[in-house]
C-alpha cells in the first residue's frame, strides 16, 4: 500500500470558522509534509514532522496549526484563513529524509476561504 | 538558495511523438532528483528518482538523466499517448534535507 489518503477532497469554508484537514498513511513512514499549491505553481513546504515532532516550520502563518498525533496522522487545523489561503493542499509522507526520500503525495484538500 | 527552473513550460505534441522535458538546478550538491506528474487538480505522483550518483533511471517508457555537474536533468517519454496529458514536475533534494525544490512545471499537452 503506497497510499496517502486526505480528507475532505473539498472544503469551503468563512472566514471566521475553524475546520481541519486530515492526512493518513500506513506504510511505516516516519516522515510527513503539508504543502500549499496554488493554481499553475509549484508546491510550497509549510511543515515538515519527523518522527512526530515538527523538523521543519517555513514561517507559515499562525492561522495554520499543524498536529501530529501519531506516526500515521497528521493534521492542519486552520482557523481564521484570508480568501488568499484558498489553494490545494497536499499531504505527503517519506520513510525518512535525505537520500531516499521518495515522497509519496495525497490527491490533495482543495480548499476555498470565503 | 536552490532555484530550479522547467523549460518549456508548456509542450503540445502528435501522439506517438518522444517528449523531451528539461530541468536545470543551480546549486549541484543534491542528493537526489524526483520526477513527478500531476493531472489536474490532484496530486503529485512519483515517476522517477535519480540519486545523486547515477546517471540515469528508467520505468517502462520513462527515462531520466541526470549529470549533476552541469546542474541538468532531462525526462525523455517514448511514444507518447493523450493519457500522458500532465503537469511534470521536477524537485532536488539538497544535502540531509528533507526539503524539495520544485520547478515550476511542464505542461503536456498529447494530441490524439
Amino acid at each position: 500500500d503506497t497510499e496517502v489518503t486526505q480528507t475532505p477532497k473539498h472544503l469551503v469554508m468563512g472566514m471566521t470558522n475553524k475546520k481541519s484537514l486530515k492526512c493518513e498513511q500506513h506504510m511505516g513512514h516516519r516522515a510527513m509534509y503539508w504543502y500549499k499549491q496554488k493554481a499553475k505553481k509549484p508546491p510550497e513546504l509549510m511543515f515538515v514532522y519527523s518522527y512526530e515532532k515538527l523538523s521543519i516550520n517555513e514561517s507559515v502563518p499562525s492561522r495554520f496549526s499543524p498536529e501530529c498525533p501519531n506516526s500515521s496522522l497528521l493534521n492542519l487545523h486552520l482557523h481564521a484563513l484570508q480568501p488568499e489561503d484558498s489553494a490545494l493542499y497536499l499531504c505527503a509522507s517519506s520513510p525518512r529524509s535525505g537520500y531516499r526520500n521518495i515522497q509519496y503525495f495525497g490527491a490533495g484538500t482543495r480548499l476555498s476561504v470565503l | 538558495k536552490q532555484e530550479v527552473t522547467q523549460i518549456p513550460a508548456a509542450l503540445s505534441v502528435p501522439e506517438g511523438e518522444n517528449l523531451v522535458l528539461n530541468c536545470s538546478f543551480t546549486d549541484s550538491a543534491i542528493y537526489n532528483l524526483q520526477w513527478f506528474r500531476q493531472d489536474p487538480g490532484k496530486g503529485l505522483t512519483s515517476l522517477l528518482l535519480i540519486q545523486s550518483s547515477q546517471r540515469e533511471q528508467t520505468s517502462g517508457r520513462l527515462n531520466a538523466s541526470l549529470d549533476k555537474s552541469s546542474g541538468r536533468s532531462t525526462l525523455y517519454i517514448a511514444a507518447s499517448q493523450p493519457g500522458d496529458s500532465a503537469t511534470y514536475l521536477c524537485a532536488v533534494t539538497a544535502s540531509n534535507d528533507y526539503k524539495l525544490s520544485f520547478g515550476a512545471g511542464t505542461t503536456v499537452t498529447v494530441r490524439a
